[in-house]
């Protein structure tokens, strides 16, 4: 059954730093993973989708990478802001089709101190 | 326009009631899918929808029934409420198999409380 990991559960620093939340899963078997970012009392607004023969996907300030054998992908942010407060989550989808839905991990919560 | 749109937002129950959450999404996906979010903030899929055919159903109670009358449509049903059903549900859609564009879409929510 497939499990995912995110490290660290909680991360605060100050405006400006670049940073990386880290997402680990355990059957390598992957048809994608897609990173989420969650507002307090909102819904998940996809950020970035790596299918499994890709290594990272870049978004304006997010790269997100992805080894599939090692069972790893990091999400990194640049130049952060106090905007970027929110909870990340990583998310894969098996290789046996989007029947099985996303297996989630239980998201970073992120705090961008001004 | 809003590509998965859930209504209600929030939902305040008693326990034993019956009630259901409406989910439409505007993206032409085949695959729609129920999620709940616990108290810790965990997220667990509970039902997807292909061609408006169950595919899963993850040891959810039978208390629990997803009705879908179109492609475009998932509603979720919950009958007898329990406290425990107290969650937030999240309503999905994506393609099932495109190599280009298997990117998964959220609704905004469904707070159910049951007191």
């Amino acid at each position: 059954k497939q499990e995912v990991t995110q490290i660290p559960a909680a991360l605060s620093v100050p405006e400006g730093e670049n940073l990386v939340l880290n997402c680990s899963f355990t059957d390598s078997a992957i048809y994608n993973l897609q990173w989420f970012r969650q507002d307090p009392g909102k819904g998940l607004t996809s950020l970035l989708l790596i299918q499994s023969s890709q290594r990272e996907q870049t978004s304006g300030r997010l790269n997100a990478s992805l080894d599939k054998s090692s069972g790893r992908s990091t999400l990194y942010i640049a130049a952060s802001q106090p905007g970027d407060s929110a909870t990340y989550l990583c998310a894969v989808r098996p290789e046996g089709g989007g029947a099985d839905g996303l297996t989630f991990g239980k998201g970073t919560h992120l705090i961008i101190q001004p | 326009d809003t590509a998965v749109s859930q209504t209600p937002k929030y939902l305040v129950t008693q326990m034993g009631n019956d009630k259901s959450i409406k989910c439409e999404q505007n993206l032409g996906h085949d695959t729609m899918y129920w999620y709940k979010q616990d108290s810790k903030k965990f997220l667990k899929i509970m039902f997807s929808y292909n061609n408006k055919e169950l595919i899963i159903n993850e040891t959810v109670p039978n208390r629990f029934s997803p009705k879908s009358p179109d492609k475009a449509h998932l509603n979720l049903h919950i009958n007898s409420l329990e406290l425990g059903d107290s969650a937030v549900y999240f309503c999905a859609s994506s393609h099932l198999w495109d190599r280009l564009n298997t990117e998964a879409f959220f609704g905004q929510g469904t707070r159910l409380t049951v007191v």
